[in-house]
Protein backbone atom coordinates (compact mmCIF):
# COMPACT_ATOMS: atom_id res chain seq x y z
CA UNK A 1 0.00 0.00 0.00
CA UNK A 2 1.37 3.44 -1.13
CA UNK A 3 -1.11 5.31 1.78
CA UNK A 4 -1.98 8.43 1.57
CA UNK A 5 0.15 10.76 -1.19
CA UNK A 6 0.12 14.21 -2.09
CA UNK A 7 1.23 15.96 -5.08
CA UNK A 8 3.02 18.00 -5.40
CA UNK A 9 5.54 18.50 -2.87
CA UNK A 10 6.83 21.89 -3.50
CA UNK A 11 4.66 24.61 -5.36
CA UNK A 12 5.19 28.47 -5.87
CA UNK A 13 2.56 30.64 -6.71
CA UNK A 14 1.81 34.03 -7.90
CA UNK A 15 -0.79 36.44 -5.96
CA UNK A 16 -4.16 35.46 -7.72
CA UNK A 17 -3.35 32.07 -9.23
CA UNK A 18 -5.38 29.08 -8.97
CA UNK A 19 -4.31 25.55 -8.44
CA UNK A 20 -5.30 22.36 -6.65
CA UNK A 21 -3.13 20.01 -4.63
CA UNK A 22 -3.78 16.52 -5.00
CA UNK A 23 -4.07 13.73 -2.57
CA UNK A 24 -5.32 9.96 -3.11
CA UNK A 25 -5.22 6.98 -0.55
CA UNK A 26 -5.32 3.43 -1.42
CA UNK A 27 -6.75 2.10 1.75
CA UNK A 28 -10.36 2.07 1.35
CA UNK A 29 -10.91 4.72 3.66
CA UNK A 30 -13.84 7.00 4.20
CA UNK A 31 -13.16 9.99 6.19
CA UNK A 32 -10.44 12.66 4.56
CA UNK A 33 -9.13 16.01 5.41
CA UNK A 34 -6.90 18.67 4.72
CA UNK A 35 -4.70 20.80 7.29
CA UNK A 36 -2.83 23.31 7.15
CA UNK A 37 0.28 24.05 9.48
CA UNK A 38 2.10 27.24 9.84
CA UNK A 39 4.85 28.08 12.58
CA UNK A 40 3.81 28.19 15.59
CA UNK A 41 0.03 26.65 15.28
CA UNK A 42 -1.46 23.33 15.66
CA UNK A 43 -2.19 21.66 12.67
CA UNK A 44 -6.02 23.18 10.81
CA UNK A 45 -8.61 21.34 9.67
CA UNK A 46 -9.82 23.11 5.75
CA UNK A 47 -11.99 20.70 4.84
CA UNK A 48 -13.44 17.30 5.17
CA UNK A 49 -15.32 14.52 3.94
CA UNK A 50 -17.14 11.41 5.61
CA UNK A 51 -17.64 9.84 2.03
CA UNK A 52 -17.57 10.22 -1.52
CA UNK A 53 -20.02 12.92 -2.70
CA UNK A 54 -19.99 13.96 0.65
CA UNK A 55 -17.60 17.41 2.01
CA UNK A 56 -18.03 19.88 4.95
CA UNK A 57 -16.01 22.80 5.81
CA UNK A 58 -13.54 22.44 9.10
CA UNK A 59 -12.09 25.55 11.15
CA UNK A 60 -10.57 27.67 7.92
CA UNK A 61 -12.51 26.99 4.54
CA UNK A 62 -12.24 30.44 3.04
CA UNK A 63 -10.05 30.29 0.04
CA UNK A 64 -10.21 26.48 -0.73
CA UNK A 65 -12.80 24.32 -2.53
CA UNK A 66 -12.60 20.58 -2.20
CA UNK A 67 -14.73 17.76 -4.05
CA UNK A 68 -14.74 14.15 -3.36
CA UNK A 69 -16.12 12.24 -6.56
CA UNK A 70 -14.23 8.86 -5.30
CA UNK A 71 -13.58 7.14 -2.61
CA UNK A 72 -9.57 7.35 -2.99
CA UNK A 73 -9.16 11.06 -4.73
CA UNK A 74 -10.05 14.35 -2.13
CA UNK A 75 -8.54 17.29 -3.95
CA UNK A 76 -8.25 20.62 -2.77
CA UNK A 77 -8.80 23.92 -4.80
CA UNK A 78 -7.26 27.38 -4.24
CA UNK A 79 -9.36 29.35 -6.62
CA UNK A 80 -7.49 32.34 -6.09
CA UNK A 81 -3.93 32.51 -4.43
CA UNK A 82 -3.01 34.93 -2.11
CA UNK A 83 0.31 35.56 0.26
CA UNK A 84 -1.73 34.03 3.83
CA UNK A 85 -2.06 30.94 2.06
CA UNK A 86 1.37 30.33 2.14
CA UNK A 87 1.28 27.15 4.41
CA UNK A 88 2.26 23.12 4.51
CA UNK A 89 -1.09 21.29 3.34
CA UNK A 90 -1.33 17.70 4.86
CA UNK A 91 -3.88 15.36 3.48
CA UNK A 92 -5.11 12.60 6.33
CA UNK A 93 -7.54 9.78 5.67
CA UNK A 94 -9.11 7.61 8.25
CA UNK A 95 -11.71 4.64 8.66
CA UNK A 96 -14.71 6.49 9.00
CA UNK A 97 -14.74 9.43 11.72
CA UNK A 98 -11.36 10.86 12.48
CA UNK A 99 -12.40 10.99 16.53
CA UNK A 100 -11.48 7.37 17.18
CA UNK A 101 -9.48 6.36 14.32
CA UNK A 102 -6.28 6.81 13.69
CA UNK A 103 -5.29 9.16 11.16
CA UNK A 104 -2.88 8.76 8.26
CA UNK A 105 -0.97 11.61 7.32
CA UNK A 106 0.62 12.49 3.71
CA UNK A 107 3.75 13.88 3.29
CA UNK A 108 2.75 17.53 2.74
CA UNK A 109 2.47 20.16 0.20
CA UNK A 110 4.86 23.05 0.74
CA UNK A 111 2.98 25.79 -1.16
CA UNK A 112 4.76 29.56 -1.44
CA UNK A 113 2.10 32.32 -2.56
CA UNK A 114 4.52 35.25 -3.81
CA UNK B 1 -8.57 29.99 22.85
CA UNK B 2 -6.68 26.69 22.07
CA UNK B 3 -7.94 23.86 23.57
CA UNK B 4 -4.64 22.02 23.92
CA UNK B 5 -1.65 23.27 25.65
CA UNK B 6 1.92 21.39 25.15
CA UNK B 7 4.52 22.50 27.25
CA UNK B 8 7.46 22.79 26.83
CA UNK B 9 7.48 24.55 23.31
CA UNK B 10 11.04 22.83 22.63
CA UNK B 11 13.64 21.05 24.42
CA UNK B 12 17.43 19.94 23.40
CA UNK B 13 18.81 16.24 25.10
CA UNK B 14 21.56 14.41 25.07
CA UNK B 15 21.75 10.83 23.40
CA UNK B 16 20.89 7.81 25.98
CA UNK B 17 19.13 10.43 28.34
CA UNK B 18 15.53 10.87 28.98
CA UNK B 19 12.96 13.85 29.06
CA UNK B 20 8.93 14.35 29.40
CA UNK B 21 6.79 16.22 27.40
CA UNK B 22 3.21 17.39 28.79
CA UNK B 23 0.11 17.58 27.51
CA UNK B 24 -2.85 19.49 29.62
CA UNK B 25 -6.51 19.82 27.76
CA UNK B 26 -10.31 21.53 28.30
CA UNK B 27 -11.92 19.69 25.90
CA UNK B 28 -14.97 18.04 27.20
CA UNK B 29 -16.47 15.53 26.77
CA UNK B 30 -13.53 13.87 26.47
CA UNK B 31 -13.32 10.35 23.92
CA UNK B 32 -9.63 9.82 23.74
CA UNK B 33 -5.97 11.47 23.26
CA UNK B 34 -3.07 10.88 20.85
CA UNK B 35 0.37 11.49 20.76
CA UNK B 36 1.62 11.69 17.16
CA UNK B 37 5.30 11.70 16.05
CA UNK B 38 6.34 14.60 13.38
CA UNK B 39 9.59 14.00 11.48
CA UNK B 40 10.98 17.49 10.15
CA UNK B 41 9.04 17.32 6.40
CA UNK B 42 6.85 14.74 6.76
CA UNK B 43 3.20 14.40 8.14
CA UNK B 44 2.48 13.18 11.52
CA UNK B 45 2.68 9.40 12.52
CA UNK B 46 0.39 8.21 15.34
CA UNK B 47 2.43 6.79 18.70
CA UNK B 48 -0.38 6.19 21.17
CA UNK B 49 -3.32 6.53 21.85
CA UNK B 50 -5.30 6.72 25.05
CA UNK B 51 -9.44 6.17 26.24
CA UNK B 52 -10.62 7.61 29.72
CA UNK B 53 -10.12 4.45 31.51
CA UNK B 54 -6.35 3.86 30.43
CA UNK B 55 -3.61 5.19 32.64
CA UNK B 56 -0.42 4.04 30.96
CA UNK B 57 0.44 2.86 27.48
CA UNK B 58 3.31 2.27 25.82
CA UNK B 59 5.34 1.88 22.21
CA UNK B 60 8.99 0.72 22.51
CA UNK B 61 10.66 3.48 24.67
CA UNK B 62 7.67 5.64 24.34
CA UNK B 63 5.35 5.63 27.18
CA UNK B 64 2.15 7.81 27.22
CA UNK B 65 0.42 8.45 30.49
CA UNK B 66 -3.15 9.81 31.27
CA UNK B 67 -4.58 11.77 33.94
CA UNK B 68 -8.73 12.04 33.03
CA UNK B 69 -9.03 14.36 36.64
CA UNK B 70 -6.35 16.53 35.99
CA UNK B 71 -6.77 16.61 31.92
CA UNK B 72 -3.45 15.97 31.75
CA UNK B 73 -1.33 13.35 29.50
CA UNK B 74 2.46 13.13 29.23
CA UNK B 75 5.03 11.91 26.92
CA UNK B 76 7.83 9.85 28.07
CA UNK B 77 10.87 9.00 25.67
CA UNK B 78 13.18 6.86 27.58
CA UNK B 79 16.90 6.61 26.52
CA UNK B 80 16.91 8.78 23.67
CA UNK B 81 17.98 8.02 20.26
CA UNK B 82 19.14 11.09 17.17
CA UNK B 83 16.49 9.80 15.53
CA UNK B 84 13.75 10.75 18.39
CA UNK B 85 14.49 14.55 16.71
CA UNK B 86 10.80 15.20 15.93
CA UNK B 87 7.82 17.69 16.92
CA UNK B 88 5.09 16.01 19.37
CA UNK B 89 2.18 16.33 18.70
CA UNK B 90 -0.88 15.85 21.31
CA UNK B 91 -4.54 15.69 19.85
CA UNK B 92 -7.37 15.51 21.68
CA UNK B 93 -10.91 13.96 20.51
CA UNK B 94 -14.51 14.83 22.06
CA UNK B 95 -17.53 12.81 22.04
CA UNK B 96 -19.63 12.83 19.61
CA UNK B 97 -17.28 15.06 17.66
CA UNK B 98 -15.61 14.56 14.53
CA UNK B 99 -13.45 17.50 15.09
CA UNK B 100 -9.60 17.05 16.70
CA UNK B 101 -8.05 19.41 19.00
CA UNK B 102 -4.36 20.32 18.18
CA UNK B 103 -1.21 20.77 20.06
CA UNK B 104 1.35 23.37 18.30
CA UNK B 105 3.78 20.61 19.71
CA UNK B 106 6.66 19.82 21.85
CA UNK B 107 10.07 19.89 19.35
CA UNK B 108 12.46 17.75 20.68
CA UNK B 109 16.00 17.54 19.54
CA UNK B 110 18.11 14.86 20.48
CA UNK B 111 21.66 15.76 20.37
CA UNK B 112 25.07 13.04 20.44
Amino acid sequence: NAGVTQTPKFQVLKTGQSMTLQCAQDMNHEYMSWYRQDPGMGLRLIHYSVGAGITDQGEVPNGYNVSRSTTEDFPLRLLSAAPSQTSVYFCASSYRDSSFNEQFFGPGTRLTVL
Amino acid sequence: KNQVEQSPQSLIILEGKNCTLQCNYTVSPFSNLRWYKQDTGRGPVSLTIMTFSENTKSNGRYTATLDADTKQSSLHITASQLSDSASYICVVSARGNNRLAFGKGNQVVVIP
